[in-house]
């Protein structure tokens, strides 16, 4: 079946600037993550969303990143007023029932973002 | 916190060879899981093998296979044989559902 996809995959914007990313999960995934992959470096966890919970948030670098989830299926990465920091790779990941460890996490394309 | 490192920013091995890739990691916690993933060029990240902690046999998945060693928080990856398809870079990866990654090692492999 198909994998988790994400929308746009490179995405150039100007300082200040507002931007979204998308992410639409494994169809039947239940749990959601966003991480962001700045140059040459590991993955930075972001988000996470589990089914009807509450989203565990602790990864957001600031209040100027949010993100939502509809319907239990796609998820939106908005961050707002881009700082040129924020230039890394998002990537999107789903795993099934409870997104505990023993689930698998598999992973989008991700999406580039530049700010410049 | 947890930390993750993966101390081989680079490696590179002649084709059908074994190449052996370290990370180390640290946490208070008794029960947990590691990954390994694969990035290749194309950005998609590729669960390569994971290993459950409280398993004392090591994980193996074809050619790939880990040596876990839980008292000193040792988790390498050992490629055997080899092929050019394995060039990528290879993130050591733990946790629970929120995933602590090192900064990866960049394989290359040689024809």
């Amino acid at each position: 079946g198909a994998g988790v996809s994400q929308s746009p995959s490179n995405k150039v914007t100007e300082k200040g600037k507002d931007v979204e990313l998308r992410c639409d999960p494994i169809s039947g995934h239940t749990a959601l993550y966003w991480y962001r992959q700045s140059l040459g470096q590991g993955l930075e966890f972001l988000i996470y969303f589990q089914g009807n919970s509450a989203p565990d948030k602790s990864g957001l670098p600031s209040d100027r990143f949010s993100a939502e989830r509809t319907g239990g299926s796609v998820s939106t990465l908005t961050i707002q007023r881009t700082q040129q920091e924020d230039s890394a790779v998002y990537l999107c990941a789903s795993s099934l029932v409870t997104g505990a460890s023993t689930d698998t996490q598999y992973f989008g394309p991700g999406t580039r973002l530049t700010v410049l | 916190a947890q930390t993750v490192t993966q101390s081989q920013p680079e490696m590179s091995v002649q084709e059908a060879e074994t190449v052996t890739l370290s990370c180390t990691y640290d946490t208070s916690e008794s029960n947990y899981y590691l990954f390994w993933y694969k990035q290749p060029p194309s950005r998609q990240m590729i669960l390569v093998i994971r290993q459950e902690a409280y398993k004392q046999q090591n994980a193996t998945e074809n050619r790939f296979s880990v040596n876990f060693q839980k008292a000193a928080k040792s988790f390498s990856l050992k490629i055997s044989d080899s092929q050019l398809g394995d060039t990528a870079m290879y993130f050591c990866a733990f946790g629970d559902y929120k995933l602590s990654f090192g900064a990866g090692t960049t394989v290359t492999v040689r024809a």
